[in-house]
C-alpha cells in the first residue's frame, strides 16, 4: 500500500539556518503530495501541496518540489525562525485517504 | 470561522467510562475522518465518511463508534474506556474520496486530548 517515509528527529537548528525535512513516497498511480504542520498545541495546518511531477509547493517561505524519478518531496526553508518551531508532517493522497509520515519535530533556538 | 471545530478540546475520565467527541465542519465538504495521534505524534486514521456512509472503518476496536447524522457532523462515541485509548482525537474533512479529489487537502480541526485515569 501507499507509504510515506520522513526523516526521524528531533531537528534541531539555529536562527536563519537553513533546514532540510527529507521525505520520501511509495504508491501506485500519480498521488497529490502535501506538507502539514502542527504547533505546539494545536491541529495540523496545510503548508504546501503539489499535485504532479515536478510542481513546487510553496508557502510562508517553505518550499517543496515533488521530484517522481526520485519519489521524493523533500521541504526546505532558506532561513527558520523560532515561530517555525513545531512537528512537520509530509503526506500522500492517491486512491484513499491522507497516508501521513511519522512527523518530524524541529526546535528552532534563537 | 472555524472550519473543523471539535468538542470538548480536554476530555479526562476513569477507565470503563464512555465519552463522546462532537466534530462539526462549515467547509460544505463531504467526507469526515478521524484520526488518532499517539505520545509519539504518529498519526492514524480511524475511520471515514462520505455523505454520511461509512467508507474506512480501519482496524479500530467496536468499542469505539462513530456517527454521521449528516454531511456536517461526525461524532466518536467510545465505550468502556481504557488506559491505551489516551491520545489525541482530530476530526478532519474534504471534498470527495478519491480520483479527481486527490488534490484535494484535508482540514482538521484542533484535537480533543482524551486523558484515561
Amino acid at each position: 500500500g501507499d507509504s510515506v517515509t520522513q526523516m526521524e528527529g528531533p531537528v534541531t537548528l539555529s536562527e536563519e539556518a537553513f533546514l532540510t525535512i527529507n521525505c520520501t513516497y511509495t504508491a501506485t498511480g500519480y498521488p497529490s503530495l502535501f506538507w502539514y504542520v502542527q504547533y505546539p498545541g494545536e491541529g495540523l495546518q496545510l503548508l504546501l501541496k503539489a499535485t504532479k511531477a515536478d510542481d513546487k509547493g510553496s508557502n510562508k517561505g517553505f518550499e517543496a518540489t515533488y521530484r517522481k524519478e526520485t519519489t521524493s518531496f523533500h521541504l526546505e526553508k532558506g532561513s527558520v525562525q523560532v515561530s517555525d518551531s513545531a512537528v512537520y508532517f509530509c503526506a500522500l493522497r492517491g486512491n484513499t485517504p491522507l497516508v501521513f509520515g511519522k512527523g518530524t519535530r524541529l526546535s528552532v533556538i534563537a | 470561522d472555524t472550519a473543523v471545530s471539535q468538542t470538548p478540546k480536554y476530555l479526562v475520565t476513569q477507565m470503563g467510562n464512555d465519552k463522546s467527541i462532537k466534530c462539526e465542519q462549515n467547509l460544505g465538504h463531504d467526507t469526515m475522518y478521524w484520526y488518532k495521534q499517539d505520545s509519539k505524534k504518529f498519526l492514524k486514521i480511524m475511520f471515514s465518511y462520505n455523505n454520511k456512509e461509512l467508507i474506512i472503518n480501519e482496524t479500530v476496536p467496536n468499542r469505539f463508534s462513530p456517527k454521521s447524522p449528516d454531511k456536517a457532523h461526525l461524532n466518536l462515541h467510545i465505550n468502556s474506556l481504557e488506559l491505551g485509548d489516551s491520545a489525541v482525537y482530530f476530526c478532519a474533512s474534504s471534498q470527495g474520496v478519491t480520483g479527481t479529489y486527490s488534490n484535494q487537502p484535508q482540514h482538521f480541526g484542533d484535537g480533543t486530548r482524551l486523558s484515561i485515569l
